[in-house]
């Protein structure tokens, strides 16, 4: 049973640029959900998809944006790339009709901006 | 913000008992007390969750104090491969949920 896939594994990206990272589900899963971990924090909510809509958003910027396509997997775009956004990009999935919450994670893209 | 604290490290020798608390005073009637923990490199993994029962399973147990207001998991018999940051997180468990991930607490198990 696949678990929850996550590529590249690394990125290297020059300020200003674009970057795109995806993400397949867990076999069964509809909902995908995007994190952004910096080195020593803990993970934060970037957004989260489901039917193909973004159904709720944490506190960032428009650059960041997202798709969810009709297999349920996923992709994570960031324009105009800062220094800052520099960090894991954590994707995790989950059933949202199986009455319990569980989330299920990649092992994350990291992106260095340089 | 996180509605948890956690200690931010705490040690553990091989084959003991790692007793991680976690105090969530603020936690509303409809939340349950979920555990994860992050490996180094990789991503977080789920570990347990209840709402007033003391919950067992493969991994470990969850003991959630009668008020609600703080609860620790159990590791019963820690190995090195439990070394890892362990979040503890308050959540509803239906509809769209987030997780709020606070500072964890860095588990170091020894030999």
């Amino acid at each position: 049973d696949a678990g929850v896939t996550q590529s590249p594994t690394h990125l290297i990206k020059t300020r200003g640029q674009q970057v795109t990272l995806r993400c397949s589900p867990k076999s069964g899963h509809d909902t995908v959900s995007w994190y952004q971990q910096a080195l020593g924090q803990g993970p934060q909510f970037i957004f989260q998809y489901y039917e193909e809509e973004e159904r709720q958003r944490g506190n960032f910027p428009d650059r960041f944006s997202g798709h969810q396509f009709p297999n349920y997997s996923s992709e994570l775009n960031v324009n105009a790339l800062l220094l800052g956004d520099s960090a894991l990009y954590l994707c995790a999935s989950s059933l949202a009709s199986s009455g319990q919450i569980q989330y299920t994670f990649g092992s994350g893209t990291r992106l260095t901006v340089v | 913000d996180a509605k948890t604290t956690q200690p931010p490290s705490m040690d553990c020798a091989e084959g003991r008992a790692a007793n991680l608390p976690c105090n969530h005073s603020t936690i509303s009637g409809n939340e349950y007390v979920y555990w994860y923990r992050q490996i180094h490199s990789q991503g977080p993994q789920y570990i347990i969750h209840g709402l007033k029962n003391n919950e067992t399973n493969e991994m470990a147990s969850l003991i959630i104090t009668e008020d609600r207001k703080s609860s620790t998991l159990i590791l019963p018999h820690a190995t090195l491969r439990d070394t890892a940051v362990y979040y503890c997180i308050v959540m509803m468990n239906t509809g769209f949920q987030k997780l709020v991930f606070g500072t964890g607490t860095r588990l170091l198990v020894s030999p």
